[in-house]
């Protein structure tokens, strides 16, 4: 079946503004996954949501960050108020079961704030 | 921190050679996964070793752990210009936070 996509591709935003970026993960996945990637460096966590249970935020950096997941499917990552230090590739990945299963990527949203 | 580190952090290669990268953790592992990824984009899962594992195989891809020594490697034998990526590895956490940590990763360059 078809893999995990995100949407936009690429977005170019004003310092201030806000952005949505979305998530479809794998259908019948119950763990989805948000990750932030700067230029050149790993993978930075930002939250993990499992099935019905509320989710891990552990990893968002600050209030002007947060996630949904509607119907156990679809996510959408929202930064409010955007600051240069954002820019960056948001990757959201899926995984059947829990977080120490495979996950498994989509292509990213890149998002750069002028 | 428990994020992984891999060591190199850029290697370069003739097509052909074998290609070896290091990665050390911190803590106490369930198991240890090294993902592939091309120009920035989504990350491709390559294997997954166990806390119970030495060494696992899959086609061309050799992975080792030792668990006391908390470090791993990922060996590609035969490279081709099509490896050219950059690989993490992600570890979890025993016991702990409910996500994966990646390290920083090894830019790989297989030279045609």
């Amino acid at each position: 079946g078809a893999g995990v996509s995100q949407s936009p591709s690429n977005k170019v935003t004003e310092k201030g503004k806000d952005v949505e970026l979305r998530c479809d993960p794998i259908s019948g996945h119950t763990a989805l996954y948000w990750y932030r990637q700067s230029l050149g460096q790993g993978l930075e966590f930002l939250i993990y949501f499992q099935g019905n249970s509320a989710p891990d935020k552990s990893g968002l950096p600050s209030d002007r960050f947060s996630a949904e997941r509607t119907g156990g499917s679809v996510s959408t990552l929202t930064i409010q108020r955007t600051q240069q230090e954002d820019s960056a590739v948001y990757l959201c990945a899926s995984s059947l079961g829990s977080y120490t299963d495979t996950q498994y990527f989509g292509p990213g949203t890149r998002l750069t704030v002028l | 921190s428990q994020q992984g580190e891999e060591d190199p952090q850029a290697l370069s290669i003739q097509e052909g050679e074998n290609a070896t990268m290091n990665c050390s953790y911190k803590t106490s592992i369930n198991n240890l996964q090294w993902y592939r990824q091309n120009s920035g984009r989504g990350l491709v899962h390559l294997i997954l070793i166990r806390s119970n594992e030495r060494e696992k195989h899959s086609g061309r891809l050799r992975v080792t752990l030792d668990t006391s020594k908390k470090s791993s490697s990922l060996l590609i034998t035969a490279s081709r210009a099509a490896d050219t990526a950059s690989y993490f590895c992600a570890t979890d956490q025993k016991g702990g936070a409910n996500n994966l940590f990646f390290g920083t990763g090894t830019r790989l360059t297989v030279i045609p």
